[in-house]
């Protein structure tokens, strides 16, 4: 069975910094989709980031970008420039099947 | 486009009450599902549907039934309330097509607490 681990409960960052949020996950899978939604106050699950594991290339979102490891198994969200806007919980999820696997979150708080 | 809307948003039951979840999407989907959403915790898959007629169980499926009658509507039926059932809910939709994992689209939630 896939799993996906978020090993940051929380995070913090200053307006304008960087941060990345880490991400592993367990497959047998060769082909499968790795994805990072926001999810901020409002609770609306709101789609970051996708990337493709057949894809050597990072994919990129203007200030969002992830570090694909697959070897490692790892799916890290970088997010550039951070705004006051960005304040959120992150979820990694996992998608091979008919359904995602989502991580438990990373709550990110950006201040100024 | 309204997306994939859900009712009620807040929704407080009884223990042993019933209830139906409403959830449709207007983006002519094929792919529906039900996740539930614990405090700190990320989503749990209840139930999904690939297609009008054919419903599948998820990993947390207990206490719950789906129909999936047309391909816009996918309610959720909680059966004997019960307080292990306080979560946030929500509906998402996707096209799946052969090969290919498309994005998939939530509604805004409903908060569920039962007491």
């Amino acid at each position: 069975a896939q799993t996906v681990t978020q090993s940051q409960p929380e995070m913090s960052v200053q307006e304008a910094e960087t941060v990345t949020l880490s991400c592993t996950y367990d497959t047998s899978e060769s082909n499968y989709y790795l994805f990072w939604y926001k999810q901020p106050p409002s609770r609306q699950m709101i789609l970051v980031i996708r990337q493709e594991a057949y894809k050597q290339q990072n994919a990129t979102e203007n200030r969002f970008s992830v570090n694909f490891q697959k070897a490692a198994k790892s799916f890290s969200l970088k997010i550039s420039d951070s705004q006051l806007g960005d304040t959120a919980m992150y979820f990694c999820a996992f998608g091979a099947g008919t359904a995602l696997i989502f991580g438990k979150g990373t709550t990110l708080s950006v201040s100024s | 486009n309204a997306g994939v809307t859900q009712t009620p948003k807040f929704r407080i039951l009884k223990i042993g009450q019933s209830m139906t979840l409403q959830c449709t999407q207007d983006m002519n989907h094929n792919y529906m599902y039900w996740y539930r959403q614990d405090p700190g915790m990320g989503l749990k898959l209840i139930y999904y549907s690939v297609g009008a007629g054919i419903t599948d169980k998820g990993e947390v499926p207990n206490g719950y039934n789906v129909s999936r009658s047309t391909t816009e509507d996918f309610p959720l039926r909680l059966e004997l309330a019960a307080p292990s059932q306080t979560s946030v809910y929500f509906c998402a939709s996707s096209y799946w097509d052969r090969g290919t994992y498309n994005e998939q689209f939530f509604g805004p939630g409903t908060r569920l607490t039962v007491l």
